[in-house]
């Protein structure tokens, strides 16, 4: 079925490390996708997110490029910093009936200074 | 400012005392879900609502029940909670998936232990 899979954590960095999460998905079509991000004690929180084939998302340093051939979804960013540390969660949107939200199962980042 | 808000933030009770955890947003979404996260598996959709009185099973809704008579409401019902589900609560809120924005906006969650 429909599905997203994500990087397997914990993943600790050192600050201003580059920072890869992969992230693929199956779809029946092209739907779009989101990460979010979870701060301690807090809820989710929208990231970036791309609508379409080859759109690429970005905020706070952080990218995404919706990369229909090979069905991914990549966080990046160039130079983490402490404050980057949090839990990360690539989700696709609503795709052919489906119409709910599928997140992956979470990445946890910490940066240590 | 544009919210979703989850009452009460921590809760313990013991198994088969009926309990509810109330949602409410500001944005007038049609969609809201409820979610449990859990270690290791993320977030899980336990139920929906497409709009005002229609409701719908997500991929573990067994032991909960919704209801949505207003659309700003969605409050999760446990009426004899198990110790199975101790876990982190959330509500979500968004547009309706057709009109093609479904950014999701989430309340801060619900700790909930049951003993």
């Amino acid at each position: 079925g429909d599905s997203v899979t994500q990087m397997e954590g914990p993943v600790t960095l050192s600050e201003e490390a580059f920072l890869t999460i992969n992230c693929t998905y199956t779809a029946t079509g092209y739907p779009s996708l989101f990460w979010y991000v979870q701060y301690p004690g807090e809820g989710l929180q929208l990231l970036l997110k791309a609508t379409k084939a080859d759109d690429k998302g970005s905020n706070k340093g952080f990218e995404a490029t919706y990369r229909k051939e090979t069905t991914s979804f990549h966080l990046e960013k160039g130079s983490v910093q402490v404050s980057d540390s949090a839990v990360y969660f690539c989700a696709r949107g609503p795709n052919f009936g489906n119409e709910k939200l599928t997140f992956g199962t979470g990445t946890r980042l910490t940066i240590i200074p | 400012e544009a919210q979703v808000t989850q009452n009460p933030r921590y809760l313990i009770t013991v198994t088969g005392k009926k309990l509810t955890v109330t949602c409410s947003q500001n944005m007038n979404h049609e969609y809201m879900s409820w979610y449990r996260q859990d270690p290791g598996l993320g977030l899980r959709q336990i139920y929906y609502s497409m709009n005002v009185e229609v409701t719908d099973k997500g991929d573990v809704p067994e032991g909960y029940k919704v209801s949505r008579k207003e659309k700003r409401n969605f409050p999760l019902i446990l009426e004899s909670p198990s110790p199975n589900q101790t876990s982190l609560y959330f509500c979500a809120s968004s547009l309706s998936p057709g009109q093609g924005n479904t950014e999701a906006f989430f309340g801060q969650g619900t700790r909930l232990t049951v003993v």
